[in-house]
């Protein structure tokens, strides 16, 4: 079964700092691969997806992402941190399968300190 | 485009009492999703539907769910007798069938049980 574990609960960094959250998946092909952000009392907003070709993946916000299948990781990056990015966020993976469910980690807390 | 809409945004009721929330997809997105989340579990899939039709309802925890997708506009979730530990923030995400499976989150419904 597919499953996405995210090892990092809680995450703090400086702001100004780069920052890398770690996702690494468990499916026996290639999957869709997604980066969600969730602000307080807010809903889920995609940052940036992995379907296929260029592993690395650029985002919305400054966000970056690598698919690295020998890992079956897809960490998360960004250069330099803002204040405005500490949220919750949430990797995900999906079927290569149209009108199938996302199967989402239990999320990173980033806290952005000055 | 207005995004996923759901409603009530708050909830809070009394043990027992029938709680139903709604849920309006992007207009025509054909894939609509129900996700419950806690701090205890995170986000779990409760059901989910192509075309208005359920095709995984493996997340719904008891009989006490039920879910319905009368047109492709319109769906809705019902918890009855609603229990304390159906606390909880409910979200319905909507997708395309035909497009890059992504999935599109509304801002939740937090539902309080007392």
């Amino acid at each position: 079964a597919q499953s996405v574990t995210q090892p990092d609960i809680h995450i703090t960094v400086s702001e100004g700092a780069s920052l890398e959250l770690r996702c690494n998946y468990s499916y026996g092909a290639t999957p869709y691969l997604f980066w969600y952000v969730q602000s307080p009392g807010q809903g889920l907003q995609l940052l940036l997806k992995y379907f296929s070709g260029d592993t690395l993946v650029q985002g919305i916000k400054g966000f970056e992402a690598e698919f690295k299948r020998s890992q079956s990781s897809f960490n998360l990056r960004k250069p330099s941190v803002h204040w405005s990015d500490a949220a919750e966020y949430f990797c995900a993976v999906g079927l290569n399968q149209a009108g199938t469910a996302l199967i989402f980690g239990k999320g990173t807390t980033l806290s952005v300190s000055s | 485009d207005a995004g996923v809409i759901q409603s009530p945004r708050h909830e809070v009721t009394e043990m027992g009492q029938e709680v139903t929330l709604r849920c309006k997809p992007i207009s025509g997105h054909n894939s609509l999703f129900w996700y419950r989340q806690t701090m205890m579990r995170g986000l779990e899939l409760l059901i989910y539907f192509n075309n208005n039709v359920p095709i995984d309802d493996s997340g719904m925890p008891e009989d006490r769910f039920s879910a319905k997708m009368p047109n492709a506009s319109f769906s809705t979730l019902k918890i009855q007798p609603s229990e304390p530990r159906d606390s909880a923030v409910y979200f319905c995400a909507s997708s395309n069938l035909a497009g890059s499976y992504e999935q599109y989150f509304g801002p939740g419904t937090r539902l309080t049980v007392t």
